[in-house]
Formats: C-alpha cells, sequence, structure tokens
C-alpha cells in the first residue's frame, strides 16, 4: 500500500517560513491535498491539488509538489498557524493520509 | 454552507456492529458534483480514510475493513451511514464524516469536515 512519510514535528519562529514535507514514491504523479488540524478541533483543508488554496485561507499557505516530495509552506508564520498539518492523496481509489507534522511556532 | 453532523458519541461493545449516521445540511446530498465519506481518526494516531459514496450508492471502501463495512446514503433523509461489524479495540476512534470531491482518478479531497464523533470499543 502507498505510504507517505511526514517528519513528526516542525518548529518555526514567528514571521518566519515553514516548510512542511510529505514524501512518497514518484509522489509527483498524484495530487496531493493538506489538512490542518488544532487540538479538539476537525481537520480543515488548506490546500488541494498541489498547489490550491481553498476560499478563507489565507495567501500565506501555499503548496508544492516535485519528485518525490510534497512541500507545504507557510509564510510570514503567525502563532494561530501552530497546529498538526496531514498530507493526503488519493491512489487507487483509496485516500492515503500521511503521519502527520506538529508545527510549533516559538 | 455545506454542515455535517455525526450522531451521538458511544460506547461498542467488542464483536458487535458500531453503526453511525451523518446528517447533511445546507445542500443536496444527490448532486453528481460529490461523493459522501468517513474518516477516522484513534487518539493520538493518524487520519484513515474508511470509504465514500456516491449519490447513486456506488461506494469507495477501504481495503482493510471491506470485509467488516458497509456504506449507505438516504436520499429522502439526506444524511449517510456507515456500519462496521466485529469491531474491536482498534475501532477506537474519532470518526469524521467529509465531503469528498473527486476531480479525476488521482484526485481527491476533503471539504468540509464533521466535527467528529467518539466511538470507544470496550466490554
Amino acid at each position: 500500500s502507498y505510504e507517505l512519510p511526514q517528519p513528526p514535528s516542525v518548529s518555526v519562529s514567528p514571521g518566519q517560513t515553514a516548510s512542511i514535507k510529505c514524501s512518497g514514491d514518484e509522489l509527483k504523479d498524484k495530487y496531493v491535498s493538506w489538512y490542518q488540524q488544532k487540538p479538539g478541533q476537525s481537520p480543515v483543508l488548506v490546500i488541494f491539488q498541489n498547489s490550491q488554496r481553498p476560499s478563507g485561507i489565507p495567501e500565506r499557505f501555499s503548496g508544492s509538489n516535485s519528485g518525490n516530495t510534497a512541500t507545504l509552506t507557510i509564510s510570514e508564520t503567525q502563532a494561530v498557524d501552530e497546529a498538526d498539518y496531514s498530507c493526503q492523496v488519493w491512489d487507487s481509489g483509496i485516500a492515503v493520509f500521511g503521519g502527520g507534522t506538529k508545527l510549533t511556532v516559538l | 454552507q455545506v454542515q455535517l453532523q455525526e450522531s451521538a458519541p458511544g460506547l461498542v461493545k467488542p464483536s458487535e456492529t458500531l453503526s453511525l449516521t451523518c446528517a447533511v445540511s445546507g445542500g443536496s446530498i444527490v448532486t453528481t458534483a460529490y461523493h459522501w465519506g468517513w474518516i477516522r481518526q484513534p487518539p493520538g494516531k493518524a487520519l484513515e480514510y474508511i470509504g465514500s459514496i456516491y449519490f447513486n450508492g456506488r461506494t469507495y471502501y477501504n481495503p482493510s475493513l471491506k470485509s467488516r463495512l458497509t456504506i449507505t446514503i438516504d436520499t429522502s433523509k439526506n444524511q449517510l451511514s456507515l456500519n462496521l461489524s466485529s469491531v474491536t479495540a482498534a475501532d477506537t476512534a474519532l470518526y469524521y464524516c467529509v465531503r469528498h470531491f473527486e476531480f479525476t482518478s488521482s484526485s481527491a479531497w476533503f471539504d468540509p469536515w464533521g466535527q467528529g464523533t467518539l466511538i470507544t470499543v470496550s466490554s
């Protein structure tokens, strides 16, 4: 089955750029989505189809996908961005999620 | 604006069947634009896709759950349901109802998500 390893944690200082990566075999051939999940809340879609941003998601969230790695980039990171971030692809008729990355803003 | 509301949280005994419903409001479940689905998250663990259903009854099931899983849609009530049989402690999780966008056979995403309901499997 397809797997999407993610680093367990990433730290960033306020105002800096955070990069959260998701790996997968020939990932460039798939479309990646990203979800933000804050403690006690449901996941929220922040990026779909590699780089598309849903309405209401701040422009500081962006995504890319190349080779075997997809990246969620958060520019000018704010304290409110502290959350778990999970990547997801659709593979052979099922959704596959990464293990999630906890973003700490300190 | 579509909202999804899962049925109340509960306790299910091992070997019994877990049953959940999701009420869809703010839009019709009968649409060619989306599927509707279920995703779960065991405490402290990653998200796991359960399955999805189209308004005409076509389903996608996670192969790891397929033998125990049934997802149905009730267009008259604008809701979908999940039945998972022979549950064990490994099925303890937050269960989320989601709207499933399928753009192509290789592109799908989920938005929005319901608030989630905690199902605990324990005797």
